[in-house]
């Protein structure tokens, strides 16, 4: 079955320092892979998504690249502000399948 | 803009009752999900739905029930709610036409607390 494997937090970063944060999935077929945002308190967002392989999804700075060859997904940023910090999950959904299958999450906080 | 609605952002329940959890779209939406959220575990996906009246299990459904009546709405019922229920509930909602490039759009929790 699907199944996406990301790093474990939490991260810890200072502002403007640069952020990579690890997804690799297993899948059959040629999935469509997301990034979805967890601000404090609030429901999940879509952040960026790519739908095949070499897309380049990008959203207020950061990016992903879908590379079908290492099975990856990486979330990156070049320069992180204190209003990123939150939780990042990665995502994916495959074929005619209507579900998501989410990684556990990895938590941002970027400091001052 | 398109929404989706859960009926109660914070919720404290006693051992045993039942308890309902709404969620409500205004997108036309044919799929619905309730995932709960914990830490260390991600999102678990309970039960969804893809046409009225119709409902599949989830990954962990065992607890909990669904109703969906009306295309707009899905209600995850938890039958004789238990301490270890205590987590994020999310709701999110999908139109199939988009296919696997659609994602999902989500509603902004309901933190139930099983005392």
């Amino acid at each position: 079955g699907n199944s996406v494997t990301q790093m474990e937090g939490p991260v810890t970063l200072s502002e403007e320092a640069f952020l990579t944060i690890n997804c690799t999935y297993t899948a059959t077929g040629y999935p469509s892979l997301f990034w979805y945002v967890q601000y404090p308190g609030e429901g999940l967002q879509l952040l960026l998504k790519a739908t095949k392989a070499d897309d380049k999804g990008s959203n207020k700075g950061f990016e992903a690249t879908y590379r079908k060859e290492t099975t990856s997904f990486h979330l990156e940023k070049g320069s992180v502000q204190v209003s990123d910090s939150a939780v990042y999950f990665c995502a994916l959904r495959g074929g005619s399948n209507y579900k998501l299958t989410f990684g556990k999450g990895t938590l941002l906080t970027v400091n001052p | 803009d398109v929404k989706v609605t859960q009926s109660s952002r914070y919720l404290v329940k006693r051992t045993g009752e039942k308890v309902f959890l709404e969620c409500v779209q205004d997108m036309d939406h044919e799929n619905m999900f309730w995932y709960r959220q914990d830490p260390g575990l991600g999102l678990r996906l309970i039960y969804f739905s893809y046409d009225v009246k119709m409902k599949e299990k989830g990954d962990i459904p065992e607890g909990y029930s669904v109703s969906r009546e009306k295309k707009e709405r899905f209600s995850l019922i938890l039958e004789s709610a238990s301490t270890n229920q205590t987590s994020m509930y999310l709701c999110a909602s999908s139109a199939p036409t988009t296919g696997p490039a659609g994602g999902y759009t989500f509603g902004s929790g309901t933190r139930l607390t099983v005392v």
